[in-house]
């Protein structure tokens, strides 16, 4: 099993759709969670931080579950601008001083179509 | 622009060639890491320094990879005697010593094409 997977996509949704990722992870000794934003042929970008609690930045809500070891994103509203590979990311801490290695997901693509 | 450059941008080789790739991270961060992404896969984690030591590697660096960051500011990633499965975006990232330390900021990447 991947340590981290998430929903295969594509999702094409037209503007204004609310389009909604889901992520699993399998390491229980994970301790952050991001979502990431990718656009085609460039480096990955922090969208947001994930926690229990939930956060909301904009339009985007993330949301994460630990005793499930899942994590969410809802993106209401959707722009065209917001066409991009959604990278679910969990940290542990790695065997060297100060480590923290990301898992990275293979991504979900995102099309939002006018 | 004072997020993390690397350099070149595009490398093309001939299978057999050896290439080397410097990572410049953001000033005041000790930490760097460097990533690996093939076509339609996440980044994966390669090695990590922290300052100028290299205190982690992933089995995916192979004996024909090495990386350096001899005074703990940039870094320098070398592949020898290249192969056609070592195309791929070559990332680097960096994070501060302090604070949300787990916070990585991305580099463009470096995108190799070996023939």
């Amino acid at each position: 099993r991947k340590e981290v997977e998430q929903d295969p996509g594509p999702f094409n949704v037209p503007e204004g759709a609310t389009v909604a990722f889901n992520c699993t992870y399998s390491n229980s000794a994970s301790q952050s969670f991001f979502w990431y934003r990718q656009d085609c042929r460039k480096e990955p970008k922090l969208l947001m931080s994930v926690y229990s609690s939930g956060n909301e930045d904009g339009r985007f809500t993330a949301q994460l579950n630990r005793a499930s070891q899942y994590i969410s994103l809802l993106i209401r509203d959707s722009k065209l601008s917001d066409s991009a590979t959604y990278l679910c990311v969990v940290t542990r801490k790695g065997s060297g001083a100060g480590s923290y290695q990301l898992t990275f997901g293979k991504g979900t693509k995102l099309s939002v179509i006018p | 622009d004072t997020g993390v450059s690397q350099d070149p941008r595009h490398k093309i080789t001939k299978r057999g060639q050896n290439v080397t790739f410097r990572c410049d991270p953001i000033s005041e961060h000790n930490r760097l890491y460097w990533y690996r992404q093939t076509l339609g896969q996440g980044p994966e984690f390669l090695t990590y320094f922290q300052n100028e030591a290299q205190l982690e590697k992933s089995r995916l660096l192979s004996d024909r990879f090495s990386a350096e960051r001899p005074k703990g500011s940039f870094s320098t990633l070398e592949i020898q005697r290249t192969e056609q499965g070592d195309s791929a975006m070559y990332l680097c990232a960096s994070s501060p010593s302090g604070g949300i330390t787990d916070t990585q900021y991305f580099g463009p990447g470096t995108r190799l094409t070996v023939l």
